[in-house]
């Protein structure tokens, strides 16, 4: 079955460090992988998506990831953390078909301290 | 502005009492689904409609029935409410597994 594992529950960094959160899923064919982040109170929002081309994307506020295939992860990326990124974020995956469905991770609590 | 609008916003509700929670999107998007979040649990799909007129179990569907009303509109029912259905529930919709989703921004449910 699909999943989709982030290590992490919560992560603390200092504002002006840089981040990187992990995301591991299991899936047989090429996913579409997603990144989401919600702040408190609010929904979730979306940073970047990979389904193909470049292994590297560029999302909205700064946050780029990487798909490595060989290490089925797609982690989540920002060189230097600012602190309104101080949220929850979610990796999801796409199964097969054009349900549209997505599998979430648990999420991952980044803490930013000033 | 353009998105998805759920209601009510907060709900707290007694043990064995029934519920609606509404949900309408104007963004054309064909497919839509419910969603709760419970902590370290992330967020477990309950029922989607992949297109007007089609409804399908997610993996939490017990206690929950959906109806989609037209293709804007998309409800999430609980016949008889229970403290484990206690939850932030998040409707959003999609034009298809490439897209992603667009979220509403929640209804944080009681069940006391």
């Amino acid at each position: 079955a699909q999943s989709v594992t982030q290590p992490d529950i919560h992560i603390t960094v200092s504002e002006g460090a840089s981040l990187e959160l992990r995301c591991n899923y299991s899936y047989g064919a090429t996913p579409y992988l997603f990144w989401y982040v919600q702040s408190p109170g609010q929904g979730l929002q979306l940073l970047l998506k990979y389904f193909s081309g470049d292994t590297l994307v560029q999302g909205i506020k700064g946050f780029e990831a990487e798909f490595k295939r060989s290490q089925s992860s797609f982690n989540l990326r920002k060189p230097s953390v600012h602190w309104s990124d101080a949220a929850e974020y979610f990796c999801a995956v796409a199964p097969s078909g054009n349900t549209g469905k997505l599998i979430f991770g648990q999420g991952t609590t980044l803490q930013v301290k000033p | 502005n353009a998105g998805v609008t759920q209601t009510p916003k907060f709900q707290v509700l007694k043990t064995g009492q029934s519920m609606t929670l509404q949900c309408a999107q104007d963004m054309n998007h064909n497919s839509m689904y419910w969603y709760r979040q419970d902590p370290g649990m992330g967020l477990r799909l309950i029922y989607y409609s992949a297109s007007e007129g089609t409804t399908d179990k997610g993996e939490v569907p017990n206690g929950y029935n959906v109806s989609r009303l037209n293709k804007r509109e998309f409800s999430l029912r609980l016949e008889s409410a229970a403290p484990s259905q206690t939850s932030v529930y998040f409707c959003a919709s999609s034009e298809g597994r490439g897209s992603g989703y667009t979220f509403g921004s929640g209804t944080r449910l009681t069940v006391v």
